[in-house]
């Protein structure tokens, strides 16, 4: 079957780095999508990667390794709005969506 | 940059009564269209798919009389909750991907939350 492992919850201090971790094993594979979502909202994109490597956005980072079926988002200086779920997805040799159950990050002062 | 619409963005409605969300694709053609509902603290959870001029194709465990899924043209997808019951009270979320460009990300709207009483 198809799965995508992500940790249920983290805590960061304001200021800080935090890595959220994704892995997945899926049937077929044409990229890896980061998504954020407030309590209560939509999500919103934040990374695409289908290619190895680290894509850096800003505050924000995503790498991914394909042979190891591993992804993180990165997040540097941050900050108390960043705390949100952050969702991971794949999307299979269907192009179908496959989400991860989300992450999500609290922020301490 | 693309954007996707959903209305209403809040509902109550009595048990038994049906509701109707939309969900538009401002600028660009979406010949498919996602809908996810999420019930609190859970993850989204594809109800459906949505194919232009086409019937939709619905998850395991998703009633396709109870929520009825129209994709009329290429900028508009509705769902209607047919016989509302509290337990279908959540949180509906469209989503749309720009076609013109490859492997784009799902665009989302903001999301309908259905309160039946």
């Amino acid at each position: 079957g198809q799965n995508i492992d992500q940790p249920t919850e983290m805590t960061a201090t304001e200021g800080a780095i935090v890595q959220i971790n994704c892995t997945y094993q899926t049937s077929g594979f044409n990229g890896l999508f980061w998504y954020q979502q407030h309590a209560g909202e939509a999500p919103t994109f934040l990374s695409y990667n289908v290619l190895d490597g680290l894509e850096e956005k800003g505050r924000f980072s995503s790498f991914l390794s394909r042979s190891k079926g591993y992804s993180y988002l990165l997040l540097k200086e941050l900050q108390m709005k960043d705390s949100a779920s952050y969702l991971c997805a794949v999307l299979d040799s269907n192009y179908q969506l496959i989400w991860g159950a989300g992450t999500k990050l609290i922020i301490k002062p | 940059g693309a954007v996707v619409s959903q209305h209403p963005s809040w509902v109550i409605c009595k048990s038994g009564t049906s509701v109707k969300i939309e969900c538009r694709s401002l600028d660009f053609q979406a010949t498919t269209m996602f809908w996810y509902r999420q019930f609190p603290k859970q993850s989204l959870m594809l109800m459906a798919t949505s194919n232009e001029g086409s019937k939709a194709t619905y998850e395991q465990g998703v009633e396709k009389d109870k929520f009825l899924i129209n994709h009329a043209s290429l900028t508009l997808s509705t769902l209607t909750v047919t016989s509302a019951h509290p337990e279908d009270s959540s949180f509906y979320i469209c989503s749309a991907r720009d076609l013109r460009t490859d492997n784009s990300p799902l665009h989302f709207g903001n999301g309908t939350r259905l309160t039946v009483t």
